[in-house]
């Protein structure tokens, strides 16, 4: 099955403690992004990801670090969660910026 | 630099009633495509549509359907006889042919039995 998979769903964590959310595809798409969703705000662009290796910052990406070694994956790394990143989480992936987006189900993260 | 507004934020309506979802956006490229998403009370992001900008046509699937119109800009999504199932937070986007997705703030759609 076609898919995004996000570990993981819930996390629960305290300021300052480094963790890392992993999303993985396995649809062979060459762009992966990560998105965070607020109440009022909608949908965020955190980072994005044209190919293996290439990285660039979204609208909010103050906080956060990616990487992109290979195709499949796409780690969202906090070295040092604060309690403003709160929030849903997303990645999603498509063969290139145009087409349909897959979305993982999303990462609840609370930040005390 | 592309935006989409979504002026309604929360939307009610009894069932079997229609219901249309605005979406109007902004964008210098004459390519783009459009999309719109669904977000149920369970969280995930359900894809509905994607248009590019070339094709104005407008298309019904079941009981949704989509208008498109370039020369207001406007993206709007109708959904006729709703249904409880049809409560969600509905998501409109857009991506420029080289560049990333943009989503509006949602619009909240509350369908009461």
């Amino acid at each position: 099955e076609a898919q995004v998979t996000q570990n993981p769903r819930y996390l629960i964590t305290v300021t300052g403690k480094k963790l890392t959310v992993t999303c993985s595809q396995n649809m062979n798409h060459e762009y992966m992004s990560w998105y965070r969703q607020d109440p009022g705000l909608g949908l965020r662009q955190i980072y994005y990801s044209m190919n293996v290796e290439v990285t660039d910052k979204g609208d909010v990406p103050e906080g956060y670090k990616v990487s992109r070694k290979e195709k499949r994956n796409f780690p969202l790394i906090l070295e040092s969660p604060s309690p403003n990143q709160t929030s849903l989480y997303f990645c999603a992936s498509s063969l290139f910026p145009g087409d349909g987006y897959t979305f993982g189900s999303g990462t609840r993260l609370t930040v005390v | 630099a592309q935006k989409v507004t979504q002026a309604q934020t929360e939307i009610s309506v009894v069932e079997k009633e229609d219901v249309t979802l605005d979406c109007v956006y902004e964008t210098r490229d004459t390519t783009y495509y459009l999309f719109w998403y669904k977000q149920p009370p369970s969280g995930e992001l359900v894809f509905l549509i994607r248009r590019n900008s070339f094709d104005e046509q407008n298309e019904i699937s079941g009981r949704y359907s989509w208008n498109f119109q370039k020369s207001t800009s406007s993206f709007n999504f109708t959904i006729t006889a709703s249904q409880v199932v049809d409560s969600a937070v509905y998501f409109c986007a857009l991506s420029e042919a080289r560049s990333t997705l943009t989503f509006g703030k949602g619009t909240m759609l509350l369908v009461s039995p």
